[in-house]
């Protein structure tokens, strides 16, 4: 099957720093990737859908300048979180979407704001 | 507004036996469902989708029910394994769009 990784899988950043996290389509190009966040025993929640070489469409209530989606490339799309805080902390989780239909996951990145 | 429901948060079966995990959904322009399978700390794992012009999908072990009239979808994983035990989700996307609406997970657990 279609593979996503991301980088890193975990980080730990003190509050008011930024942190990049990476998405990477390794075996297809994916013209859409979206990025989701998990919190303890919930559900995934759509934070924006990532559109190579176009701006990101972000959900409801998501911060697009806290959130800042870029989608360089048909393999790559990152999340940068800006001036980070401890109520960011969660997972984050990346998907693209394979042109045969389907939507992979990647592996998450365990984000912990101090 | 939680549009896909996932109403059992955990289910326990043994192993061999069938386990049936329920999903619902409110929105009427849903049209396409998907499972996943999800372990602590990883991205979710797709096991198995179906459109709604169908009402029954299967493979393998996993068969997907949809009964449109109800809103209401269902995976029956038969037999059941240790290895399946994990949180399941249902998500569910509308017509023209790739977006996907996630339930809030069932977590299985398949003892021998």
């Amino acid at each position: 099957g279609a593979v996503v990784s991301q980088h890193p899988s975990w980080v730990i950043c003190k509050s008011g720093t930024s942190v990049k996290i990476e998405c990477r389509s390794l075996d297809f190009q994916a013209t859409t990737m979206f990025w989701y966040r998990q919190f303890p025993k919930q559900s995934l929640m759509l934070m924006a859908t990532s559109n190579e070489g176009s701006k990101a469409t972000y959900e409801q209530g998501v911060e697009k300048d806290k959130f800042l989606i870029n989608h360089a490339s048909l393999t790559l799309s990152t999340l940068t979180v800006t001036s980070a805080h401890p109520e960011d902390s969660s997972f984050y989780i990346c998907s693209a979407r394979d042109p045969r239909v389907e939507q992979y996951f990647g592996p998450g990145t365990r984000l912990t704001v101090t | 507004d939680q549009q896909v429901k996932q109403n059992s948060p955990s289910l326990s079966v043994q192993e061999g036996r069938i386990s049936i995990l329920n999903c619902d959904y409110t929105n009427s322009m849903f049209d396409y469902f998907l499972w996943y399978k999800k372990y602590p700390a990883e991205g979710p794992t797709f096991l198995i989708s179906i459109s709604s012009i169908k009402d029954k999908n299967e493979d393998g072990r996993f068969t997907v029910f949809l009964n449109k009239s109800a809103k209401h979808l269902s995976l029956h994983i038969v037999p059941s394994q240790p290895g399946d035990s994990a949180v399941y989700f249902c998500a569910a996307s509308g017509r023209n769009t790739d977006k996907l609406i996630f339930g809030t997970g069932t977590r299985l657990q398949v003892f021998p």
